[in-house]
């Protein structure tokens, strides 16, 4: 079945650090792929999303390219802040069917000062 | 517009208890999802309402869970009794039937079982 494996974490960063989180899918057909973000006592919020081979999503200084040659959407920062700290998850949706996500395990960012 | 609402924010119960949740979703949205991430593992589908129908059940772990969406509305997800493994973060999901792929969801709902 479908599945998407993103890395472990917690990751901790310094401020204006580069971040890179990596996350790889398996899937029948062509999924489109979504980055969720999680803040302290938040609910999920959508960060990006890539509906299509070499698509790129990008939002608040986040980029993540739809490689499907690699089945991958790994998501970067060039410098992160630390109101960046929250979790991160990496979620494939199918084109078929109950449009149900199927999402990784979350990634934990903390960004010090 | 209000996003999706969960009640409660925190529940805590003993084992065999029941407790039920609740989902209101985006005004309009037809489509209700419900998730769970259990132990900060991934968040796993449960299931699924087109209105008040369920369109896709196959997530849901038992028949411990019931899951209901009267007049298409709001949703509740009861759990009757809780079982330790019960205990984790239960969230909701709203789309319209026009944007299917980015769901919209609620802060969540932490269930702990003691």
């Amino acid at each position: 079945g479908d599945s998407v494996t993103q890395m472990e974490g917690p990751v901790t960063l310094s401020e204006e650090a580069f971040l890179t989180i990596n996350c790889t899918y398996t899937a029948t057909g062509y999924p489109s792929l979504f980055w969720y973000v999680q803040y302290p006592g938040e609910g999920l919020q959508l960060l990006l999303k890539a509906t299509k081979a070499d698509d790129k999503g990008s939002n608040k200084g986040f980029e993540a390219t739809y490689r499907k040659e690699t089945t991958s959407f790994h998501l970067e920062k060039g410098s992160v802040q630390v109101s960046d700290s929250a979790v991160y998850f990496c979620a494939l949706i199918s084109t078929s069917g109950t449009y149900k996500y199927i999402f990784g395990t979350g990634t934990r960012l903390k960004v010090l000062a | 517009e209000a996003g999706v609402t969960q009640f409660p924010s925190h529940s805590v119960i003993e084992k065999g208890q029941t407790v039920t949740l609740r989902c209101d979703p985006i005004s309009g949205h037809d489509n209700l999802y419900w998730y769970r991430r259990v132990m900060g593992k991934e968040i796993k589908f449960l299931l699924h309402f087109v209105k008040e129908s369920k369109q896709d059940e196959s997530g849901m772990p038992n028949n411990r869970f019931l899951a209901e969406r009267t007049g298409g509305t709001y949703s509740t997800l009861k759990v009757q009794p809780a079982e330790l493994e019960d205990s984790g973060v239960y969230f909701c999901a709203s789309t319209s039937q026009g944007r299917r792929g980015e769901q919209y969801f609620g802060p969540g709902t932490r269930l702990t079982v003691t």
